[in-house]
């Protein structure tokens, strides 16, 4: 597996409360992604990074923000949670797009109350 | 929606058997992908085609890509119980060559392989 790790891999939280989730790479990859995957509706791209400090919208961007202050670190922040966020997240990084393959984490399952 | 339709849904067979799953997409592409997840894990990457490629093999697995049908099709020969799992596809988007590989994923084929 690609040194990939997630935390926390499962969260309970409640409507209203902040949560982020980290997820943390060990090969220096330059791209970053966040996910998240639904019933019905596959894995949807939320925001991704092509940079320190360089992040972009995805599809289902409202209600996320994400940050970027190293290259091993991307994070992903649900500002004021809500229970439509309930949802399983993965994080994905990709070398180059070139490539274009991506690498994914092991999953984080978030339900918010 | 740009996203991929993946058809079937779910496919069921016997050990032995060749599994055949397809994917069906809207825009142009830079490439295709197909990936794996068992059940309670993360995608695991299984090939990725090029739009200038009509057809690619690694082990069991042989994709074939259609772009003037704007459709590929992913198939496992003599399927054992651990392939059981969902296959997705991805669309690699075509953006000028600086797509940032951003992704674009089908809503999956659930294979179940019976022993």
């Amino acid at each position: 597996d690609a040194g990939i790790t997630q935390s926390p891999r499962h969260k309970v939280t409640e409507t209203g409360t902040p949560v982020t989730l980290r997820c943390h790479q060990t090969e220096n990859h330059r791209y970053m992604y966040w996910y998240r995957q639904d019933p019905g509706h596959g894995l949807r791209l939320i925001h991704y990074s092509y940079g320190v400090k360089d992040t972009d919208k995805g599809e289902v961007s409202d209600g996320y923000s994400v940050s970027r202050s190293k290259t091993e670190d991307f994070l992903l922040t649900l500002e004021s949670a809500t229970s439509s966020q309930t949802s399983v997240y993965f994080c994905a990084i990709s070398e180059s797009v070139g490539t274009d393959t991506q690498y994914f984490g092991p999953g984080t399952r978030l339900t918010v109350l | 929606s740009q996203q991929g339709e993946e058809d079937p849904q779910a496919l069921s067979i016997q050990e032995g058997e060749n599994a055949t799953m397809n994917c069906s997409y809207k825009t142009s592409i830079n490439n295709l992908q197909w990936y794996r997840q068992n059940s309670g894990r993360g995608l695991v990457h299984l090939i990725l085609i090029r739009s200038n490629e009509r057809e690619k093999h690694s082990g069991r697995l042989r994709v074939t890509l259609d772009t003037s049908k704007k459709s590929s099709s992913l198939l496992i020969t003599a399927s054992r119980a651990a392939d059981t799992a969902s296959y997705f596809c991805a669309r690699g988007e075509d953006a000028g060559g600086t797509s940032y590989g951003k992704l674009t994923f089908g809503q999956g084929t659930i294979l179940t392989v019976h022993p």
